[in-house]
């Protein structure tokens, strides 16, 4: 079965400042990657998914996402943080012969002023 | 509806007690799926329902919890004799059957507590 890992449960950083949140997975083909965002109180809300070409995706509220298929990570970023952006983000995985989806542990982003 | 609908949005209950708890998917999705969300933990893959096949249950943690899906809409998610450790989001999401590009739409969550 597939899984996901996100080795970091807490992520902080400086308003303005670059963001990176990572994720690996593990499945036994070609992955469906994506990126969930839970603001406090609230369901998942969908940001960004990798299904096929080009491995730069861009998705939301300024959000890209890096498939690397040698590393088996699919890496969530933004250029520069706004403190709206501090939520809890969970990275996903589907493999492509079930309909199935896995999430990660999540990862707690603080973005500070 | 416009979203999917879970109701309640917040349950207390005894312990021993039993519970449903209600997902009303996507107008036309014809997947729907539980996870299970405890404080501080990730999301638990319960259960999802594609079509008509039978369902994947490969996530339920226990017998005292099982889910039905009536004419292929409406879930119910049945967790009896309930316990404190059963205490948690339990979120509902819908997508498009066999649309494995598609990401899920989720619900607001049932928030149970057990006393």
């Amino acid at each position: 079965a597939q899984s996901v890992a996100q080795p970091e449960d807490q992520v902080n950083v400086a308003e303005g400042n670059p963001l990176t949140v990572k994720c690996t997975y593990s499945v036994s083909g070609n992955p469906y990657l994506f990126w969930y965002v839970q603001y406090p109180n609230r369901g998942l809300q969908f940001l960004l998914k990798y299904i096929t070409g080009d491995n730069l995706v861009k998705g939301s509220y300024g959000f890209e996402a890096e498939f690397n298929k040698s590393q088996t990570s699919f890496h969530l970023k933004k250029p520069s943080a706004l403190v709206s952006d501090s939520a809890l983000y969970f990275c996903a995985v589907r493999d492509r012969n079930n309909n199935d989806m896995r999430f990660g542990a999540g990862t707690r982003l603080t973005v500070k002023p | 509806g416009a979203g999917v609908s879970q109701s309640p949005s917040n349950k207390v209950t005894e312990k021993g007690k039993d519970v449903e708890l209600r997902c009303d998917p996507i107008s036309g999705h014809t997947a729907l799926y539980w996870y299970r969300q405890s404080l501080g933990q990730g999301l638990e893959f319960l259960i999802y329902f594609q079509g008509n096949s039978a369902p994947d249950k490969s996530g339920l943690p226990s017998d005292r919890f099982s889910a039905e899906r009536t004419g292929g809409s409406v879930s119910t998610l049945t967790i009896q004799r309930t316990q404190q450790e059963d205490s948690a989001v339990y979120l509902c999401a819908s997508s498009l059957w066999g649309q494995y590009t598609g990401e899920l739409f989720f619900g607001e969550g049932s928030r149970l507590t057990v006393l």
